[in-house]
Order: structure tokens, then sequence, then C-alpha cells
């Protein structure tokens, strides 16, 4: 019950694609979902993140789904672009986070 | 550039080794954080601090010891290591403890540790 599953571990597109990564839980006390980028060489960064009384949130061209109920959560990135190559992980918190393994997004140009 | 330096970058020791990863945020920020990052494994919590007071201790062996001066210094000794031991080590901040579990991480770039 502690774990989040996401998939898929690995993702390439071609530039200008969309992508979308998935996460999955199993707890019913997480109420905070973030998710971070981590480019080659660098830590961890907070790119979008969503609470539990909200369902969707956008920031420009990433947004993130909850659906509370099923337990998941999804990354949407619209309109890639080769930056956005790196490795995402998603997150689920209460009174620690619980990390996904990541995935590897390769943006094509 | 980032609010949270490691030093040093990379470190290559043996097992019976003694040396420390260093962290320091100039964030103004609360509480500091312990990371283990080991490929194709989740990221593992291993030391949270909250205003310099140890708040969780993950079951992290007794050869890793977090030393936490002040709220900006972080230290982790090592000694004593072994091979499994071999990881990505990163340090994080939040404003308070609440990164545990609810805030922003800010994360630094890693200690790069080897043993031997």
């Amino acid at each position: 019950g502690e774990n989040v599953e996401q998939h898929p571990s690995t993702l390439s597109v071609q530039e200008g694609d969309s992508a979308v990564i998935k996460c999955t839980y199993s707890d019913s006390a997480s109420n905070y979902f973030p998710w971070y980028k981590q480019e080659l060489g660098k830590g961890p960064q907070l790119i979008i993140d969503i609470r539990s009384n909200v369902g969707e949130k956008k920031d420009q061209r990433i947004a993130v789904t909850l659906n509370k109920t099923a337990k998941h959560f999804s990354l949407h990135i619209t309109e890639t672009q080769p930056e956005d190559s790196a490795v995402y992980f998603c997150a689920k918190g209460y009174s620690t986070l619980t990390f996904g393994k990541g995935t590897m997004l390769l943006v094509s140009p | 550039e980032t609010g949270v330096t490691q030093t040093p970058r990379h470190l290559v020791m043996g097992m019976t080794n003694k040396k420390s990863l260093k962290c320091e945020q100039h964030l103004g920020h609360n509480a500091m954080y312990w990371y283990k990052q080991s490929a194709k494994k989740p990221l593992e919590l291993m030391f949270v601090y909250n205003f310099k007071e140890q708040t969780e201790n993950n079951s992290v062996p007794s050869r890793f010891s977090p030393e936490c001066p002040n709220s900006s210094h972080l230290f982790l000794h090592l000694h004593t290591l072994q091979p499994e031991d071999s990881a990505l080590y990163l340090c994080a901040s939040s404003q308070d403890g609440s990164g545990a579990g609810t805030g922003e991480l800010f994360f630094g770039e890693g200690s790069r540790l080897t043993v031997l």
C-alpha cells in the first residue's frame, strides 16, 4: 500500500507531440501529488503539483489530472520540445513523500 | 545557480574510509533532508531535520550519520560503507517540515558516491 507505480519507464516522442505519464497508488491518506523533473547531472525540480481537493491543474504546456476515487494521477505535456527531455518523477504525500521510479522522456527534434 | 549546494560532487572511497558529504542551502529554509537515489529505484528518504532537530530516520544503517549544526548546513558522515551504498546522495530543503510530505522540496545537484 505505500508504493507509487509509475508508467512508462521510458517514453520517446517526436517534437510537437504530447506525452503522458501515469501514476497509481493504493492508500487513502495521500493528499498531495507533485511531479518533479530531473535533468542530467541536476537534482529533481518541482514542475507542478496538485492537492486532493482539485481534479486538474494546468501551467502552460504542463497539466496534471487527479482521480482520487480511482487513485491515479497523470502528467500531460503538450507540444513537447527537446528541452523537455529528462526523467520525470511522480510522488504522493501525506506525512512523507513517496516517489515513483521515474520516466525517462526523450523528445526527438 | 542552485539554492542548495552539495560538495563534493563526486566521491570514491574504500570500505574502510571515513568521509563526509556537505550540503548548504541559501534559501532561508528551516528543514533539510538527505535522499538516496539509486538506478531504477524510487528516491529514498534517509533523514529529515526540522529546525535543526532530527524528525525522521528512515531505518538507515548506522554507517550513515547525519549532522545538522544549523538550519543552513547539513552533513552526512560516512563510515565503513558497502559497495551497495554506491548511489547519488541528494540533499534537499523546504520552507518547513511540510516538505517531508506536502510541501515543495528544493534539491541540490547531488554527490555521486562510489564505494570500492
